[in-house]
């Protein structure tokens, strides 16, 4: 299967400041990719859709401007969490398709919040 | 409201106990039932998607199914090794982008 990878994977930062997570397709081109964040024994949560080249769009209860996605080329898409809180400590995934039939997944990133 | 909803969310089995987990799902316009694994701390490893009822497929131990309500898992004579989280989701439409909404995954354990 196609590889996505994810860096950091682990990331400990201070209330208030700023932290990006980078998402990247290894093999292949994405359009298109995902956001999730899963809390501890909760399912994955869908929390944006980066398309290349263009805006992403948000699901609800969301905020964009906390959360920024750039998805500047085909194989890289950007997560920043801005003035993070501690209630922003999670796990957040992201997936890429390579073709329409599939999504694969990076291993995740931990956000610890002091 | 789009739903999926996983059972059991816990599968205690004995290595070699054969068993099947369900996915039972609510979604407009499903494009795809797709299974998941997920090791602690690491992101989902794609095992199958299933697309029209009736289809299977397998891997392995793995066999997936599909009706037009829901999907199950088989697992036959699993080994200690199958021990993780299997996430069941179903691709549809919302907004203008396909996506998938998960369910909460079931937990299983393999004892040896």
């Amino acid at each position: 299967g196609a590889v996505v990878s994810q860096h950091p994977s682990r990331v400990i930062c201070k209330s208030g400041t700023s932290v990006k997570i980078e998402c990247r397709s290894l093999d292949f081109q994405a359009t298109t990719m995902f956001w999730y964040r899963q809390f501890p024994k909760k399912s994955l949560m869908l929390m944006a859709t980066s398309n290349e080249g263009s805006k992403a769009t948000y699901e609800q209860g969301v905020e964009k401007d906390k959360f920024l996605i750039n998805h500047a080329s085909l194989t890289l898409s950007t997560l920043t969490v801005t003035s993070a809180h501690p209630e922003d400590s999670s796990f957040y995934i992201c997936s890429a398709g390579d073709t329409y039939n599939e999504q694969f997944f990076g291993p995740g990133t931990r956000l610890t919040v002091l | 409201e789009d739903q999926v909803t996983q059972s059991p969310e816990a599968l205690r089995l004995q290595e070699g106990e054969s068993s099947s987990l369900n996915c039972s799902y609510t979604v407009s316009g499903l494009r795809g039932l797709f299974w998941y694994r997920q090791d602690p701390g690491k992101g989902p490893e794609f095992l199958f998607t299933l697309y029209s009822a009736g289809e299977e497929k397998e891997k392995e131990r793995l066999k997936a199914t599909l009706t037009k309500k829901e999907s199950f898992l088989h697992i036959t004579a699993p080994k200690p090794e199958d021990s993780a989280t299997y996430l069941c989701a179903a691709r549809h439409r919302g907004g203008s982008n396909y996506k998938l909404t998960f369910g909460k995954g079931t937990l299983l354990t393999v004892n040896p």
